[in-house]
């Protein structure tokens, strides 16, 4: 089944403490993105990734980093996470990049809570 | 800020009712797509608009888009309690935002059986 797969799905952790959430898509999809959603705000992009090795900054990429080693897999990395990063995360994989008009596929969302 | 902007933020009807869900955007763009959640879910495409497109439909849903006006408009026709959900307008851009989606705050629609 076509898929994009983030885990964990909920996560409740401290500041400060490193955390991943990892994205792994079976698609063999070019264009991977991570999103937060915050009540009243929508969803904001945080990175993107045109292809392996190529990552570029959303709307709101502060205190997140992301790597892009493998084609399937897009893992987001916060190092020292904060209470203002409690949101619902998800990832989203695209044949090709958003520009080339081809729809978003997306994850079920993984839940961060930061105490 | 937001490049899309959805409006009305909560929409209520009837079973069998039509549901007109509108976006309006900033800038410029490529393409206006339209997703949908259930409540904490993950977003399901629901149609892709190019911008020399008008009009296009699938199923139920129609959606236009007036370029001129930078609004775009969602509409459900027939509306089931199953459509009850978050819209999400989403716009992607050329330039250096090639890479970019940027989505509106969504429309809540509930649809009483």
């Amino acid at each position: 089944e076509a898929q994009v797969t983030q885990n964990p799905r909920y996560l409740i952790t401290v500041t400060g403490k490193k955390l991943t959430v990892t994205c792994s898509q079976n698609m063999n999809h070019e264009y991977m993105s991570w999103y937060r959603q915050d009540p009243g705000l929508g969803l904001r992009q945080i990175y993107y990734s045109m292809n392996v090795e190529v990552t570029d900054k959303g709307d709101v990429p502060e205190g997140y980093k992301v790597s892009r080693k493998e084609k399937r897999n897009f893992p987001l990395i916060l190092e020292s996470p904060s209470p203002n990063q409690t949101s619902l995360y998800f990832c989203a994989s695209s044949s090709h990049g958003v520009y080339s008009n081809q729809p978003q596929h997306f994850g079920d969302g993984t839940r961060l809570s930061i105490l | 800020s937001q490049q899309g902007e959805e409006d009305p933020q909560a929409l209520s009807i009837q079973e069998g009712e039509n549901a007109t869900m509108n976006c309006s955007y900033k800038t410029s763009i490529n393409n206006l797509q339209w997703y949908r959640q259930n409540s904490g879910r993950g977003l399901v495409h629901l149609i892709l608009i190019r911008s020399n497109e008008r009009e296009k439909h699938s199923g139920r849903l129609r959606v236009t888009l007036d370029t001129s006006k930078k609004s775009s408009s969602l509409l459900i026709t027939a509306s089931r309690a199953a459509d009850t959900a978050s819209y999400f307008c989403a716009t992607s851009r050329g330039g250096t935002s090639y890479g970019k989606l940027t989505f509106g705050q969504g429309t809540i629609l509930t649809v009483h059986p």
